[in-house]
């Protein structure tokens, strides 16, 4: 199946700094990317949605100026948490779909974030 | 909320028995995807069934649905202690919705 890999797979950082996480489709040009937050024991709750080279949009509750999306390619989109605070700290996922709604996600491996 | 819901939330079984885990959703779907996710990692693809399909196979997986009372089952045969993960169900929304929501899930663990 199509692979799609996030940076980093883990990240420490100090409270008040922004930290950027990449998502990458490696073998195929993804129209719409997702992301997603896991918290421990918990299910994934679908932060937004980016489609290359237009606007995220946000789930309700999410805020936009928080986590800033960048879905700047067909191959690549980042999630960029600022100013990240300890209730951050969360598993944050990405998938990519090549084309229309009936086309398969794929998932990423996900990236650890923990802030101090 | 088209959340699905899983039930039951935890399940241990020995070794070699089945497992069978139930998804109930709220709205009309597209399709309906099974996912297995392993603790601390992402998320593996188990199966999609389609809204207008009733069962499907793949291998010691067998997943049903009902559209009619808006739930699915997956079944795992003869179970290992690899299956031993979280087992999430995820609906599409349906119409000209494209997202994908996940329920959840069931921990499964099996018993050596």
């Amino acid at each position: 199946g199509a692979v799609v890999s996030q940076h980093p797979s883990r990240v420490i950082c100090k409270s008040g700094t922004s930290v950027k996480i990449e998502c990458r489709s490696l073998d195929f040009q993804a129209t719409t990317m997702f992301w997603y937050r896991q918290f421990p024991k918990k299910s994934l709750m679908l932060m937004a949605t980016s489609n290359e080279g237009s606007k995220a949009t946000y789930e309700q509750g999410v805020e936009k100026d928080k986590f800033l999306i960048n879905h700047a390619s067909l191959t690549l989109s980042t999630l960029t948490v600022t100013s990240a605070h300890p209730e951050d700290s969360s598993f944050y996922i990405c998938s990519a779909r090549a084309g229309s709604s009936t086309d398969t996600q794929y998932f990423g491996p996900g990236t650890r974030l923990t802030v101090l | 909320s088209q959340q699905g819901e899983e039930d039951p939330q935890a399940l241990s079984i020995q070794e070699g028995e089945n497992a069978t885990m139930n998804c109930s959703y709220k709205t009309s779907i597209n399709n309906l995807q099974w996912y297995r996710q392993n603790s601390g990692r992402g998320l593996v693809h188990l199966i999609l069934i389609r809204s207008n399909e009733r069962e499907k196979h793949s291998g010691r997986l067998r997943v049903t649905l009902d559209t009619s009372k808006k739930s699915s089952s997956l079944l795992i045969t003869a179970s290992r202690a690899a299956d031993t993960a979280s087992y999430f169900c995820a609906t599409d929304g349906g119409n000209r919705d494209d997202k994908i929501i996940f329920g959840k899930g069931t921990r499964l663990h099996i018993l050596p």
